[in-house]
């Protein structure tokens, strides 16, 4: 069974260009969830993404970012023109639907975003 | 404000010694769950705590959650260089999204 995919896991970008993250979810996982991970902050949720539906972006960044789950293919997190403040590592979860109080999410590797 | 506070925040010992982390809250929680992450990697679910004084122990690993649902501990017995990492524990809000502690790095000496 293979867990949750994140590419790329390094990626670097100078100030004003876009970010593009993708998450493969495991197999037959409907759910997907974005993270932020910085260094003073701890992790933080971002985004909760069904297929085809933002279910809650309160963790977003009102400018800039969007997050998408379509039909087919990956989750997407795009950032655009990037600043140095949003170097961190990036973490997508994802889960089968909710069972009873558990909320059992497994995590990608991560996505280190470097800003130059 | 942070809704899970975990102490100590930093934690360096011998391997073989024994530890305890510990995630408090003035809130209460239907479950807690801790999770590690090794550097570069994302973070592993150990352990879902459900019941008000649970126990549950997974190898030389005990969990507990508090009578009132409200903290919980993690205790390590002979600690070894492969439980180095940071341990946080993490309660489900509301629409399933994960709030995590504000983690404790672990370093274990060999």
């Amino acid at each position: 069974n293979a867990g949750v995919m994140q590419n790329p896991r390094h990626l670097v970008r100078r100030r004003g260009q876009e970010a593009r993250l993708r998450c493969s979810p495991v197999k037959g996982h409907s759910h997907v969830y974005w993270y932020r991970q910085l260094p003073e902050e701890g992790l933080k949720f971002m985004v909760y993404l069904q297929k085809e539906n933002i279910i809650d972006e309160s963790g977003m960044p009102k400018e800039r970012f969007s997050a998408e789950f379509p039909k087919e293919g990956p989750s997407i997190l795009r950032i655009q023109q990037v600043v140095r403040g949003d170097s961190a590592a990036y973490f997508c979860a994802s889960s089968p639907p909710r069972q009873g109080v558990f909320y059992e999410q497994y995590f990608g590797p991560g996505t280190r975003l470097t800003v130059t | 404000t942070q809704l899970l506070e975990q102490s100590p925040q930093f934690l360096s010992i011998q391997e073989g010694e024994n530890l305890t982390v510990y995630c408090n809250s003035s809130s209460v929680f239907s479950s807690l769950q801790w999770y590690r992450q090794e550097p570069g990697e994302g973070p592993v679910l150990l352990v879902t705590v459900v019941t008000g004084g649970e126990v549950k122990k997974l190898k030389r690993l005990t969990f507990q959650f508090g009578d009132a649902r409200k903290d919980s501990s993690l205790h390590i017995t002979a600690a070894q260089p492969g439980d180095t990492g940071l341990y946080l524990c993490a309660f489900g809000g509301a629409t399933n999204k994960l709030i995590f502690g504000t983690g404790t790095l672990l370093a274990v000496q060999p």
